[in-house]
């Protein structure tokens, strides 16, 4: 499985937009970019996946660029809730739903 | 329609000491893996039931075992406990090569 790499920890206010970019250079051409989101003393939560260009839902977008190294998790206008880690994980197509291989993740704190 | 659950939340043992952690799946779900999760690092995957059968494992030792029962809950067995064991354990359910959802975890503290 790709190594991922991202910033060990992140500050931002209430209402701004956050990015939280993750690097993935040996990403292989099966693989799919997933970021969980986990709160103290709870398991990580599915926020969003991709594979390439742009992805949205109701809680994040996630951008790929085009040799797929890296990506970027974007949060908008984050609130105090958003405090939590962030893990970016890339896995293959076969192995999704197999074994999730998490880093240390991206501590983001958001203050008022 | 109730998520992943684990019981017990919290659990106190202490070495040399085997510990049972209990795991019921969302419902329609029929893979369970476990995971721990140290202080202040991401969750390394431990194992993965399906059918019945450990399909898939990390690198753990042998004092690691789990059983997945017929109705896809899961157990995972801890024998010889070490301080180093002490962590939360995450449980996580997914349908077959799905999205997993994981439970609250337990936290197991070994003195």
């Amino acid at each position: 499985l790709a190594k991922t790499t991202q910033p060990i920890s992140m500050d931002s206010y209430e209402g701004q937009e956050v990015n939280i970019t993750c690097s993935h250079n040996n990403i292989a051409t099966n693989d799919y970019i997933t970021w969980y989101q986990q709160f103290p003393s709870q398991g990580p939560r599915f926020i969003i996946q991709g594979y390439k260009t742009k992805v949205t839902n109701e809680v994040a977008s996630l951008f790929i660029p085009a040799d797929r190294k890296s990506s970027t998790l974007s949060l908008p206008r984050v609130s105090l809730s958003d405090t939590a880690v962030y893990y970016c994980l890339v896995a293959t197509g076969m192995e999704y739903g197999n074994k999730l291989v998490f880093g240390a993740g991206t501590i983001l704190r958001v203050k008022s | 329609d109730a998520g992943v659950t684990q019981s017990p939340t919290h659990l106190i043992k202490t070495r040399g000491q085997q510990v049972t952690l209990r795991c019921s799946p969302k419902s329609g779900h029929d893979t369970v893996s476990w995971y721990q999760q140290a202080l202040g690092q991401g969750p390394q995957f431990i194992f993965q039931y399906y059918e019945e059968e450990e399909r898939q494992r990390g690198n753990f030792p042998d004092r690691f075992s789990g059983h997945q029962f017929p109705n896809y809950s899961s157990e995972l067995n801890v024998n010889a406990l070490l301080l180093g064991d002490s962590a939360l354990y995450l449980c996580a359910s997914s349908p077959f090569m799905g999205e997993q959802f994981f439970g609250p975890g337990t936290r197991l503290t070994v003195l």
